[in-house]
């Protein structure tokens, strides 16, 4: 069965802090993404990696970095949260083959204080 | 650039209700298009997608088709179950890029 995880589903953090937000998926994928979901604004991509160690910006990265050392895990980095980081980070996974459909995990919804 | 546009939420429907929920979008090249489909709680699930123009996408009693002429895809059912109240995105994917674009989401809600 298909499966993607995400470290934590809350998160509570403080403005300055370095936060990690790590996905993890079971399928040799080779594509990952991590969006943000915020009210009224739908999903909008931050990072995308179509490899082991290869990344490419989406529409909103600033802020933002990623790193992706194994194939099955793509971690997500806020180097210094901000209040209007707050929000509910979605990480999803394809493969090369039927890559127009993800698969997503439950996601990490992130408060900054 | 690419951009979807559904209709607004929520939506509150009794059950046995007919479910229509807009959306259009605008590509370069020929895009596929999806629904997802997110239940509380949860992260997205692909509902149904089409790949070219004139394609009906189906599941679970919901169909979509592929308007190429109103660049539209359209969500519907014909008789939504309690088991149906979620959040509704509609996507595009277009040309090379692997990512998709999505919608704001629509919430719907149905009462028994």
């Amino acid at each position: 069965d298909v499966k993607v995880t995400q470290s934590s589903r809350y998160l509570v953090k403080r403005t300055g802090e370095k936060v990690f937000l790590e996905c993890v998926q079971d399928m040799d994928h080779e594509n990952m993404f991590w969006y943000r979901q915020d009210p009224g604004l739908g999903l909008r991509l931050i990072y995308f990696s179509y490899d082991v160690k290869m990344k490419e910006k989406g529409d909103i990265p600033e802020g933002y970095s990623v790193s992706r050392e194994k194939k099955e895990r793509f971690s997500l980095i806020l180097e210094s949260a901000s209040t209007n980081q707050t929000s509910m980070y979605l990480c999803a996974s394809s493969w090369t083959g039927n890559r127009e459909t993800q698969y997503f995990g439950p996601g990490t919804r992130l408060l900054v204080l | 650039g690419n951009s979807v546009t559904q209709m607004e939420g929520p939506v509150t429907l009794s059950e046995e209700a007919f479910l229509t929920i807009n959306c259009t979008y605008t590509a370069t090249g020929y895009p596929s298009l999806f629904w997802y489909v997110q239940y509380p709680g949860e992260g997205l699930q692909l509902l149904l997608k089409a790949t070219k123009a004139d394609d009906k996408g189906s599941n679970k009693g919901f169909e979509a088709t592929y308007r190429k002429e109103t660049t539209s895809f359209h969500l519907e059912k014909g008789s939504v179950q309690v088991s149906d109240s979620a959040v509704y995105f509609c996507a595009l994917t277009s040309g090379s890029a692997r990512q998709l674009t999505f919608g704001s989401g629509t919430q719907l809600t149905v009462l028994p």
